[in-house]
């Protein structure tokens, strides 16, 4: 059974670097057949797909358009887990941060992890 | 502001049937079979119940199913429950290569 633990800081200054792990149990962040997300929800913006990073010989990276110039995914693979990188934050990026499997749908989910931007 | 809409609120009666929809474009919905869609309670981490427009991955109950047409996708929930209560989301993959989300709806069990 897969499980992910997410791990990180609730509360962020504006203008600073957002910064969250996802441990995978169950699984292999190199597994061939998977893919590593993640993905935001707030009351303005509802859910929201960020990025993922997939193995298939070599790593790969996607990004949504909104978030592409400040956003880096990368996996661990010494710690089987990955991250969520967001840079210069507003408090616009205050959600709760998902990480989730991707395998035929995303499945399963973190526990979700409340981010405030506030200083 | 997503790419896809759905319908804000569905009610049903218990032990009815209702169908939520998701339209996107050719470019997300239309292109692929990669709908997938997602219960989510309060304060709770979303579910899936449907992977690849009609899927159902182990221990989903067989009164969810899902269906695709055109730029459409859809879910019906039959035998409706009052724990089905909740809210429901739709997740294409696209064309540019990255994921959205429909807008979500509220299910009501009257």
């Amino acid at each position: 059974q897969v499980q992910l633990q997410q791990s990180g800081p609730g509360l962020v200054k504006p203008s600073q670097t957002l910064s969250l792990t996802c441990a995978i149990s169950g699984d292999s962040v190199s597994s061939n057949s998977a893919a590593w997300n993640w993905i935001r929800q707030s009351p303005s913006r509802g859910l929201e797909w960020l990025g993922r990073t997939y193995y298939r010989s070599t790593w790969y990276n996607e990004y949504a358009i909104s978030v592409r110039s400040r956003i880096t995914v990368n996996p661990d693979t010494s710690k089987n887990q990955f991250s969520l990188q967001l840079n210069s934050v507003t408090p616009d990026d205050t959600a709760v941060y998902y990480c989730a499997r991707e395998s035929g749908g995303f499945d399963p989910w973190g526990q979700g992890t409340l981010v405030t931007v506030s200083s | 502001q997503s790419a896809l809409t759905q319908p804000a609120s569905v009610s049903g009666s218990p032990g009815q049937s209702i169908t939520i929809s998701c339209t996107g474009t050719s470019s997300d919905i239309g292109a692929y079979k990669y709908v997938s869609w997602y219960q989510q309670h309060p304060n709770k981490a979303p579910k899936l119940l449907i992977y690849d427009v009609n899927n159902r991955p182990s221990g989903v109950s067989n009164r969810f199913s899902g269906s695709k047409s055109g730029n459409t996708a859809s879910l019906t929930i039959s035998g409706l429950q009052a724990e089905d209560e909740a809210d429901f989301y739709c997740l294409s993959y696209t064309t540019s290569g990255i994921y959205v989300f429909g807008p979500g709806t509220k299910v009501t069990v009257l």
